[in-house]
């Protein structure tokens, strides 16, 4: 198995643009997480889904944010408008529900707006 | 409001010692407690966990102690090598809501 793809690895944009943040979770997991790496807030969950329902979104940090899946195979994560602000890492991960040894991270998106 | 977090932000250790990462929580209920180690430029990888009910758990090279009584978690690393340099992450899992740490880097010298 090639692990959970994140897709871009580096991103740099304007402020103002829209950023699309994409993820195949591991075949077969059924749960899929969203999280945001800063030096400051450390390692933040922003969103998880279970079977493909959000389940959880009191991490997304406002409006600007959204996430999909719009099936098991697939998720993204946008920003709309970007602003410097979001600068971080960001990590999509997936695990088979009830599975502690099975959460499985990407490898991130850097995401960098000026 | 609730969180899990470390108490030293680096830790340097000879090659061969052991080396003692520390974490303390305050969530009671969380089901697990859960140690990760990123490695630059790579997302978090499990090391080990411990259930919440369960005092010690070993792995290869390495031993989780769980301290409810003063809400404490440590990762132990025998012989460490110096791929085991990385940042380790506690985290706890309550649900399917996994809660990190800050983070400590660990820093092993040849």
């Amino acid at each position: 198995d090639a692990g959970v793809i994140q897709s871009p690895r580096h991103e740099v944009t304007e402020m103002g643009q829209e950023v699309t943040l994409r993820c195949k979770p591991i075949s077969g997991h059924n749960s899929l997480f969203w999280y945001r790496q800063t030096m400051m807030r450390g390692l933040e969950l922003l969103i998880y889904f279970n079977n493909n329902v959000p389940i959880d979104d009191s991490g997304m940090p406002e409006d600007r944010f959204s996430a999909k899946m719009p099936n098991a195979s697939f998720s993204t994560l946008k920003i709309q408008p970007s602003e410097p602000r979001d600068s971080a890492v960001y990590f999509c991960a997936s695990s088979l529900r009830d599975r502690v040894s099975g959460y499985t991270f990407g490898s991130g998106t850097r995401l960098t707006v000026v | 409001g609730e969180s899990v977090g470390l108490h030293l932000p680096t830790l340097s250790v000879q090659e061969g010692d052991n080396s003692i990462i520390n974490c303390a929580y305050s969530n009671s209920a969380s089901d697990y407690f859960i140690w990760y180690k990123q490695e630059s430029g790579k997302g978090p990888q499990f090391i080990i966990d411990i259930r919440s009910n369960m005092d010690k758990r070993q792995g290869q090279r390495v031993t989780v102690l769980l301290n409810k009584t003063v809400k404490h978690l440590s990762l132990q690393i025998a012989a460490t090598q110096p791929g085991d340099s990385a940042v380790y992450f506690c985290a706890e899992l309550k649900g399917s809501r996994l809660t990190f740490g800050e983070g400590t880097q660990l820093t092993v010298n040849p």
